[in-house]
């Protein structure tokens, strides 16, 4: 089975801090996404990568960065958290042969205070 | 900007009874169709992932079909169960993008 791992289920931070959330896959997938999930606005693509170092925006890349140094590590960076940042977090990683799905982690509770 | 609409919001139904979960898309062009369930407070578990050549996909008794023309795609579970108290999300994908809907909250009374 595919695991995407997620480096913290919860995680509490203060306004201006620089914030890291971390994403492993165990398939050697190509693609990896980060998602956040709001109440009444659903899942909405931050930051896409399709390869090592490759990177694309999704639909709200504004007030985050990501990195991908190794294929199987993908992290989303919050340069300045602001409170408007809380959200769920998900990761998300597929394979780049046509027609694969995606597979997620358990996603992390992000409260910025 | 594809947009994808999930019909009913939330449904409530006594075990042993049949669900439909439909959902439906505004850009027919897509490459292909997930289903998920989220539990509260989880990540998203894929379900089902149907092609767009097929027409429906099963898993036990999870069946999903879809009309691609017409941007509908249809989720019965059968003889529910109160374990599959969840949300149900569909996601019509543009090769790797995917366009997620509000999702069906189901409630399976024992």
């Amino acid at each position: 089975d595919v695991k995407v791992t997620q480096s913290s289920r919860y995680l509490v931070k203060r306004t201006g801090e620089k914030v890291f959330l971390e994403c492993v896959q165990d398939m050697d997938h190509e693609n990896m996404f980060w998602y956040r999930q709001d109440p009444g606005l659903g899942l909405r693509l931050i930051y896409f990568s399709y390869d090592v170092k490759m990177k694309e925006k999704g639909d709200i890349p504004e007030g985050y960065s990501v990195s991908r140094e190794k294929k199987e590590r993908f992290s989303l960076i919050l340069e300045s958290a602001s409170t408007n940042q809380t959200s769920m977090y998900l990761c998300a990683s597929s394979s780049n042969r046509a027609g694969q799905p995606q597979h997620f982690g358990d996603g992390t509770r992000l409260s910025i205070l | 900007k594809q947009e994808v609409t999930q019909i009913p919001a939330a449904l409530s139904v006594p075990e042993g009874e049949n669900l439909v979960l439909n959902c439906s898309f505004t850009d027919s062009a897509i490459y292909n169709l997930q289903w998920f369930r989220q539990d509260p407070g989880k990540g998203l578990t894929s379900l089902l992932l149907i092609q767009s050549s097929q027409r429906e996909q099963t898993s036990g008794r999870l069946n999903a079909s879809l009309d691609k023309s017409s941007g509908r795609s249809t989720l019965y579970i059968a003889a529910s169960q109160p374990g599959d108290s969840a949300t149900y999300l569909c996601a019509p994908s543009d090769d790797y993008k995917l366009s997620f809907g509000a999702g069906t909250t189901v409630t399976v009374r024992a």
